[in-house]
């Protein structure tokens, strides 16, 4: 079982919503990442968080925005968002963003759907 | 030319067969390689984790690293039908945009039949 634990696994938005979706791990990893990932495609990268510093924004827009609590919970608040949104949010860690502890790992994700 | 390619495949091969998935990659920078499997609407799931060239093994899995060649693959003997999913190679190192991030390949589908 994952140990990278995401909530809620599905969700359904409409475009005036403000929704959250949560990720919570216990492995001491210092770096957490969201991904978004259409089907058939592999997963993109949208933010990274460095000891709960926002490291890297890969240019997603700010209807998207990541929060990070603590060193265990990543959280991404979302708003106004279009239906071509609509994707597998995959939530990830690693001990630390680079070097060769860099190996990620995933939890389930929450598949989102905008109305 | 992209920084990582994969072959999306499908691939579809009977129970038992050995399975050779691959990636070739252009950045010379890549120091750290992984094999990911995504089952169906599921989160991948970490297989094997390298570091520069060689081969590692885990049970019936073998990835093994070819720097010089900017090759990698990994091995599946006596495939069975619960090996059936996408297959994501990823690596690791500095970009061609000069961060430091995972590149996903596109994933290569397999499907292992009874």
């Amino acid at each position: 079982d994952t140990e990278v634990t995401q909530t809620p696994k599905h969700l359904v938005m409409g475009m005036t919503n403000k929704k959250s979706l949560k990720c919570e791990q216990h492995m001491g990893h210092r770096a957490m990442y969201w991904y978004k990932q259409k089907a058939k495609k592999p997963p993109e990268l949208m933010f990274v968080y460095s000891y709960e510093k926002l490291s890297i924004n890969e240019s997603v827009p700010s209807r998207f925005s990541p929060e990070c609590p603590n060193s265990s919970l990543l959280n991404l608040h979302l708003h106004a968002l279009q239906p071509e949104d609509s994707a597998l949010y995959l939530c990830a860690s690693s001990l630390r963003s680079g070097g060769p502890t860099g190996e990620l790992f995933f939890g389930e994700g929450s598949r989102l759907t905008v109305l | 030319q992209k920084e990582v390619e994969q072959d999306p495949g499908p691939l579809s091969v009977p129970e038992g067969a050995i399975v050779s998935l691959n990636c070739t990659y252009s950045n010379s920078a890549f120091q750290y390689f992984m094999w990911y499997r995504q089952y169906s609407r599921k989160g991948p799931e970490l297989l094997m984790y390298t570091y520069s060239s060689g081969n590692k093994e885990d049970g019936r899995f073998t990835a093994q690293v070819d720097k010089s060649s900017k090759y990698i693959s990994l091995f599946i003997r006596d495939s069975q039908p619960s090996d059936s999913a996408t297959y994501l190679c990823a690596m690791k190192g500095r970009t061609q945009g000069g961060s430091e991030k995972l590149v996903f390949g596109k994933g290569t589908k397999l499907t292992v039949n009874p």
